[in-house]
């Protein structure tokens, strides 16, 4: 089957740094990718959605110039979390539909900002 | 507006027992239905999903669920629980199958005793 990657697995960073994440479609060609945030025991939110070559929609209540989303080719699209705080920590994970519309999902990425 | 309801934030049942998740929908289009499973610190697999057609539906790991169109629902069933059952359940709606953004419900935590 279809499989999405993401990377770091976990990253922690400090109190006003950026940091990126990567969301990989590693044997298929993605027309869209989403990208949601999921806190502890909660369910996932739906932040952008990011189609290659344009730019991301975001979701309201959802900060544009805090979460950029570069979906530079059609297997990676990236989730840079600016200045970084320690409300931004969450698990984020991305997913990524294939050319039947099919909906994979990545392993997800741990981010603490201390 | 999408919405999905999952009564039950934690269910328990023993092994061997009858496993039944709810989940109630509100879509004002036909809507597209999914269960996804959620292991610790781990993405999104998809159980199963409805779009039309049969409206009992068999997923992966002896799961199934019935798509409601009268009551709104797609309560997620499975005749025997195996202790590898225990996880976080996800229902979900989308306005299509082609790829479109999906709202999830809240979660159910599913505890498997022996």
């Amino acid at each position: 089957g279809a499989v999405v990657s993401q990377h770091p697995s976990r990253v922690i960073c400090k109190s006003g740094t950026s940091v990126k994440i990567e969301c990989r479609s590693l044997d298929f060609q993605a027309t869209t990718m989403f990208w949601y945030r999921q806190f502890p025991k909660k369910s996932l939110m739906l932040m952008a959605t990011s189609n290659e070559g344009s730019k991301a929609t975001y979701e309201q209540g959802v900060e544009k110039d805090k979460f950029l989303i570069n979906h530079a080719s059609l297997t990676l699209s990236t989730l840079t979390v600016t200045s970084a705080h320690p409300e931004d920590s969450s698990f984020y994970i991305c997913s990524a539909t294939d050319l039947s519309n099919e909906q994979y999902f990545g392993p997800g990425t741990r981010l603490t900002v201390t | 507006a999408q919405s999905v309801t999952q009564l039950g934030s934690h269910v328990s049942v023993s092994e061997g027992a009858l496993v039944l998740l709810r989940c109630n929908y509100s879509s004002s289009v036909p809507p597209y239905l999914f269960w996804y499973v959620q292991y610790p610190n781990q993405g999104l697999q998809l159980l199963l999903k409805y779009t039309t057609g049969a409206t009992l539906v068999k997923g992966i790991n002896g799961f199934e669920a019935e798509f409601k169109k009268s009551e709104t629902s797609f309560h997620l069933t499975k005749p025997s629980a195996h202790m590898s059952d225990a996880a976080e359940y996800f229902c979900a709606v989308s306005e299509s199958n082609q790829g479109g953004k999906l709202i999830f419900g809240q979660g159910t935590e599913l505890s498997v005793k022996p």
